[in-house]
């Protein structure tokens, strides 16, 4: 596709339970954030992957937040034992290099976690 | 501390008129600044980056850069309704992480 994909739109699911996000970027973006945006909030900065690799995780908020990008293409953010303060909406950018700065974000992931 | 500081608002101007938004940062090793726009429901795009000292401008919009004063700021020239969104200032660090202020939002009043 021509920008970022992110799967599910939009996610409900009950405290306890264990949910995973999927980011697609833009082909040929070797790197891929993930941040997490809470209403009238700025996003907040979770990890970034360069290749394969995360670069950076030091913003995953607990070990509850794992996130995977096994080729260096797609991304899955997983989360176990959600919980209702987990709710917020995902959004994973990617950029042609870790250098520019110019991110594409995809339309995000909406958790709601009862 | 916040990495990336920015007024809430709400901010309202008239049409036509300049808006004016500011942030500061706190890391002096921040390289570069970025400025996005996000309308309501929608994911942020990117209006403007800057790394050097001064004014850099782009049609109606100018970012500024004090580097001595972390300081940071976005003019509208002749604000359009559809200018109307929340606008989020944005440092890039030297590990490449790009920290996100909390966004302020502006409505441009027909």
């Amino acid at each position: 596709g021509a920008g970022v994909s992110q799967t599910p739109s939009n996610k409900v699911t009950e405290k306890g339970k264990y949910v995973e996000l999927r980011c697609d970027p833009i082909s040929g973006h070797t790197a891929l954030y993930w941040y997490r945006q809470s209403l009238g909030q700025g996003p907040e900065f979770l990890i970034y992957f360069q290749g394969t690799g995360a670069a950076d995780d030091s913003g995953l908020p607990n070990d509850r937040f794992f996130a995977v990008r096994p080729e260096g293409s797609v991304s899955t953010l997983k989360i176990q034992r959600t919980e209702r303060g987990d709710s917020a909406v995902y959004l994973c950018a990617s950029s042609l290099a870790a250098l520019g700065g110019e991110l594409f974000f995809g339309e995000g992931s909406r958790l709601t976690v009862l | 501390q916040k990495e990336v500081e920015q007024n809430s608002g709400p901010l309202s101007v008239p049409e036509g008129a300049i808006a004016s938004l500011n942030c500061t940062y706190s890391d002096r090793g921040s390289q570069s600044f970025f400025w996005y726009r996000q309308y309501s429901g929608k994911s942020p795009e990117l209006i403007m980056f800057i790394y050097s000292n001064g004014d850099k401008e782009d049609g109606r919009f100018t970012a500024q850069l004090n580097k001595a004063s972390q300081y940071v700021s976005l003019l509208i020239r002749d604000s359009q309704p559809s200018d109307s969104a929340t606008y989020l200032c944005a440092a890039k660090t030297g590990a490449n992480n790009l920290f996100f202020g909390t966004g302020t939002r502006l409505t441009v009043i027909p």
